[in-house]
């Protein structure tokens, strides 16, 4: 099966940086996506790492570490605005590969404070 | 005009009561999904669909079912509705590109029907 981690919640101060983890079981792997999603709003696609290192798109960079499961989405000078939940997903594997599905984390929810 | 959209936003309905969710999109997007959102529990895919005559069961089908009526149309049905179905429910789309190329996981997500069911 297939299964992902995220911390539920996690809070930070204005102008600061904010990393927050996903650490993934997957019986196959093609990537590892972040979405951000507003209180009661759309989901929205921030990031897509397919391979290892770092992914650098404006205040917000991802991160992927295949043999370590892991990846991270950075957030740097947070402003108010960013308060939301942030959501990572792997695509979906069966032994006759890849199902084209998306497969979300529970999400973590960021509370900036002023 | 919105890529996505989804009627109705916002929906009260009974125990029993047969109920349809619609969702288009102007993307040009061969797949769409359904999805559930409960408090806590992040975004569950209830059914998918790579084009016109390819529907697939999700993580929790059970109770719902499909239509895939055009490329640009799909539709979620309740038969028989229940209070354990009230969620936001999304319709998201997405379009193939194969291999590892980023764009293969961008979906895109309509505005959300908040369904309660009494």
């Amino acid at each position: 099966g297939q299964s992902l981690e995220q911390p539920s919640e996690v809070t930070a101060v204005e102008g600061a940086i904010v990393q927050i983890n996903c650490t993934y079981q997957t019986s196959g792997f093609y990537g590892l996506s972040w979405y951000q999603q507003h209180d009661g709003g759309a989901p929205t696609f921030l990031s897509y790492n397919a391979l290892d290192g770092l992914e650098e798109t404006g205040r917000f960079s991802s991160f992927l570490s295949r043999s370590d499961s892991y990846g991270y989405l950075l957030l740097q000078e947070l402003q108010m605005k960013d308060s939301a939940s942030y959501f990572c997903a792997v695509r979906g594997y069966t032994g006759s590969g890849n199902t084209g599905k998306l497969i979300f984390g529970q999400g973590t929810t960021l509370q900036v404070k002023p | 005009d919105a890529d996505v959209t989804q009627t109705p936003r916002n929906r009260i309905t009974k125990t029993g009561k047969r109920i349809m969710l619609e969702c288009s999109q102007t993307k040009g997007h061969d797949r769409m999904y359904w999805y559930r959102q409960d408090p806590g529990l992040g975004l569950r895919l209830i059914y998918y669909s790579f084009d016109v005559k390819d529907i697939n069961k999700g993580e929790i089908s059970d109770g719902y079912s499909v239509s895939r009526q055009a490329q640009a149309k799909f539709s979620l049905s309740l038969e028989s509705a229940i209070p354990n179905q009230t969620a936001l429910y999304f319709c998201a789309t997405s379009d193939f590109s194969g291999g590892r190329s980023g764009r293969v996981d961008e979906q895109f997500f309509g505005p959300g029907t908040r369904l309660t069911v009494l």
